[in-house]
C-alpha cells in the first residue's frame, strides 16, 4: 500500500468553479500535512499546511483534515487558469521523512 | 532573503560517470532534504540532514551519498550513473528540530544521463 495516495487526474474544472483535490495516507502517526503546487518544469511551492482536524482557510484555498479517516483535501474556490498545475499532497511524522503522493493534475478551462 | 539555491540547474552526464549536486538552504534553516522526481511522479525522498548529521535515508542504492557542511549547505553525490538516474533533483530546507518541518524547495537540478 502506498503511503500517500492521490487521484492522478487530470481533473478538469471550468474557470470560476470549485476544484476539489483529495488525498489519503496510511500512517496513522502522521502529524503534519502539506499541499504543494507544482507547475510543469518547476519545483513544488507550498500552498497550505494543516496539523489539526477540521478546516484551514487561506484566501481561495481551504485544506481539510480528518485524521480518523486518514484523509486530507484541498478546495480551490473561484478556480483560475493560473491554478492549472500538479498538486502534491505530503505527510510527515515527527522525526521522520516527508512523504509525497504522486500528485493530481488540475486543468482549469477558461 | 534568498530562498533555497541549487547548482547547477542542468547537467548532462554519461553512464558510469559521477555527479555532485549542491544546495544552499534558506538562512537560519538547519535541515536539508534531497528528493528525486521522475516525470509524472511525486518527489521521492533520498536523504535528510539536520545539524550536519544524517537523519533519514530513503530507498536508494549506496551509489547515492550526501553530506551537510558547517554552514548547513549540502552536497548530493551519485556514483556510477545509470540511465534511470535521469530526473529532477530537488533540495528542500526547513528549520528542522521540533519544527513542523515545512519544507521550502529550490528550483532543482535537472540531470540527464546519456
Amino acid at each position: 500500500q502506498k503511503e500517500v495516495e492521490q487521484n492522478s487526474g487530470p481533473l478538469s474544472v471550468p474557470e470560476g468553479a470549485i476544484a476539489s483535490l483529495n488525498c489519503t495516507y496510511s500512517d496513522r502517526v502522521s502529524q503534519s500535512f502539506f499541499w504543494y503546487r507544482q507547475y510543469s518544469g518547476k519545483s513544488p511551492e507550498l500552498i497550505m499546511s494543516i496539523y489539526s482536524n477540521g478546516d484551514k482557510e487561506d484566501g481561495r484555498f481551504t485544506a481539510q483534515l480528518n485524521k480518523a479517516s486518514q484523509y486530507v483535501s484541498l478546495l480551490i474556490r473561484d478556480s483560475q487558469p493560473s491554478d492549472s498545475a500538479t498538486y502534491l499532497c505530503a505527510s510527515h511524522r515527527s522525526g521522520d521523512k516527508v512523504i509525497f503522493g504522486p500528485g493530481t493534475s488540475l486543468s482549469v478551462i477558461p | 532573503d534568498a530562498g533555497v539555491t541549487q547548482s547547477p540547474t542542468h547537467l548532462i552526464k554519461t553512464r558510469g560517470q559521477h555527479v555532485t549536486l549542491r544546495c544552499s538552504p534558506i538562512s537560519g534553516h538547519k535541515s536539508v532534504s534531497w528528493y528525486q522526481q521522475v516525470l509524472g511522479q511525486g518527489p521521492q525522498f533520498i536523504f535528510q540532514y539536520y545539524e550536519k548529521e544524517e537523519r533519514g535515508r530513503g530507498n536508494f542504492p549506496d551509489r547515492f551519498s550526501a553530506r551537510q557542511f558547517p554552514n548547513y549547505s549540502s552536497e548530493l553525490n551519485v556514483n556510477a550513473l545509470l540511465l534511470g538516474d535521469s530526473a529532477l533533483y530537488l533540495c528542500a530546507s526547513s528549520l528542522g528540530g521540533a519544527a513542523k518541518n515545512i519544507q521550502y524547495f529550490g528550483a532543482g537540478t535537472r540531470l540527464s544521463v546519456l
